[in-house]
């Protein structure tokens, strides 16, 4: 079942600005991730949130976590063209009692154009 | 090794017939995954295994798909009588162990069942 839900599904922006994308889930959770994919092959991991959290960092990104609203967000900041992938964002709501791996949301595509 | 490898990478089969598709996971990851990617969509959870405990077989499609996880290192996921629909990027995944750690997925074998 589909757990995450990015927002935009797609987004075009030029060389230098920031992208925002974000995520919407439904269950609690007890931790989400972000992941880049290019080229429809591997998925790379970006960086983990658990759900004690608000906000983390790794370079130009920034994560942020709202439990109340199930909601994150990701922003790349000073984007480059390699930078042009599709991010997904992957909650993990495992407890110890079993669990299906990281659900995954469909995705967005993100262009930068240079 | 150093990262998940998976073979092969294409695999071209003919409708009906069985395919076999490998994933070789980080060396010390007891947490295995395998998923499945249409294009343009999302990942969709197939099978995890956890060190040598009955794998989690919640997401496979049909009773065509099997997987399993020798030694508790080299994963085969199995399709038999394969349809067109069966065609998609398989992507397996590694991790400590599941749940609270990212992901480090492999390149893929995308399959096309013609």
């Amino acid at each position: 079942s589909q757990q995450g839900e990015e927002d935009p599904q797609a987004l075009s922006i030029q060389e230098g600005e920031n992208a925002t994308m974000n995520c919407s889930y439904k269950t609690s959770i007890n931790n989400l991730q972000w992941y880049r994919q290019n080229s429809g092959r591997g998925l790379v991991h970006l960086i983990l949130i658990r759900s004690n959290e608000r906000e983390k960092h790794s370079g130009r990104l920034r994560v942020t976590l709202d439990t109340s609203k199930k909601s994150s967000s990701l922003l790349i900041t000073a984007s480059r063209a390699a930078d042009t992938a599709s991010y997904f964002c992957a909650t993990d709501a495992y407890s110890g009692g079993g669990a299906d791996g990281l659900t995954f949301g469909k995705g967005t595509h993100l262009i930068i154009q240079p | 090794g150093a990262g998940v490898s998976q073979s092969p990478s294409n695999k071209v089969t003919e409708k009906g017939k069985d395919v076999e598709l490998r994933c070789d996971p980080i060396s010390g990851h007891t947490a295995l995954y395998w998923y499945r990617q249409s294009l343009g969509q999302g990942l969709e959870f197939l099978i995890y295994f956890q060190g040598n405990s009955a794998p989690d077989k919640s997401g496979l499609p049909s009773d065509r798909f099997s997987a399993e996880r020798t030694g508790g290192s080299v994963s085969t996921l199995t399709i038999q009588r394969t349809q067109q629909e069966d065609s998609a990027v398989y992507l397996c995944a590694s991790s400590h162990r599941v749940g609270g750690y990212g992901y480090t997925f492999g390149s893929g074998t995308r399959l096309t069942v013609v």
